[in-house]
């Protein structure tokens, strides 16, 4: 079965600093998806950033980069020079490919400071 | 192009009495996804379908249930509503149906059960 992990409930970080967000996965099959959702207080999920089990390079999408490390099931989300606009929950989810099946962790709440 | 659209936003329902959700997926994609959202039990998948044929179904009973039309839009239908059916239901969409693919939320149809 499918499990992912976010150990983080919430995260409080200063405007312009980076930040870490932790996603550990758990699953024998060797093809999956990672994914990061980004869900404002307004509730829709906004797809931030996409990693394939079989990429060889971690994924980038602007100010977002997956730290994707396959030894250790890990799969964690950078934020560079955040912005009050990235205060929201984030979650991580995975689904085993081809099926279209997300399984998400608890999520973390980030606070951006000013 | 339009995003994901859900109808209606919000409802109001009292146990006992069942609820059909609609959701719209965004022009030319085939998949439709479902998940719940609940403060305790987080972000859950209810089914997918795929050319109106549901092709993955979550760990949900049998009064949840769906079905999609020839021109994509899906509906959800919960009958004989419980207090613990109240939550935030995401609706998805995806071009290929393909795991790797981007999922594309909708708003989410926010269903309090008194």
């Amino acid at each position: 079965a499918q499990k992912i992990t976010q150990t983080q409930p919430g995260m409080f970080v200063q405007e312009k600093e980076a930040v870490t967000l932790d996603c550990t996965y758990d699953t024998s099959d060797p093809s999956y998806g990672l994914f990061w959702y980004k869900q404002p207080s307004s509730g829709e999920m906004i797809f931030l950033i996409y990693q394939g089990s079989y990429d060889q390079q971690n994924a980038t999408e602007g100010r977002y980069s997956l730290n994707f490390q396959k030894a250790r099931k890990s799969a964690n989300l950078v934020i560079s020079a955040s912005q009050l606009g990235d205060s929201a929950m984030y979650f991580c989810a995975m689904s085993l490919l081809p099926a279209q099946k997300l399984v998400f962790g608890q999520g973390t709440r980030l606070t951006i400071n000013p | 192009k339009a995003g994901v659209t859900q109808t209606p936003r919000y409802l109001i329902k009292t146990r006992g009495q069942q609820v059909t959700l609609s959701c719209s997926p965004i022009s030319g994609h085939r998949s439709v996804s479902w998940y719940q959202q609940t403060p305790g039990q987080g972000l859950q998948f209810l089914f997918e379908y795929f050319s109106e044929t549901q092709r993955n179904k979550g760990n949900f009973p049998g009064r949840f249930s769906g079905r999609q039309f020839s021109n994509s839009r899906s509906e959800m239908n919960v009958s004989t509503l419980e207090l613990g059916d109240s939550a935030l239901y995401l609706c998805a969409s995806s071009s290929t149906g393909q795991g790797g693919n981007e999922q594309f939320f909708g708003p989410g149809t926010r269903l309090t059960v008194l």
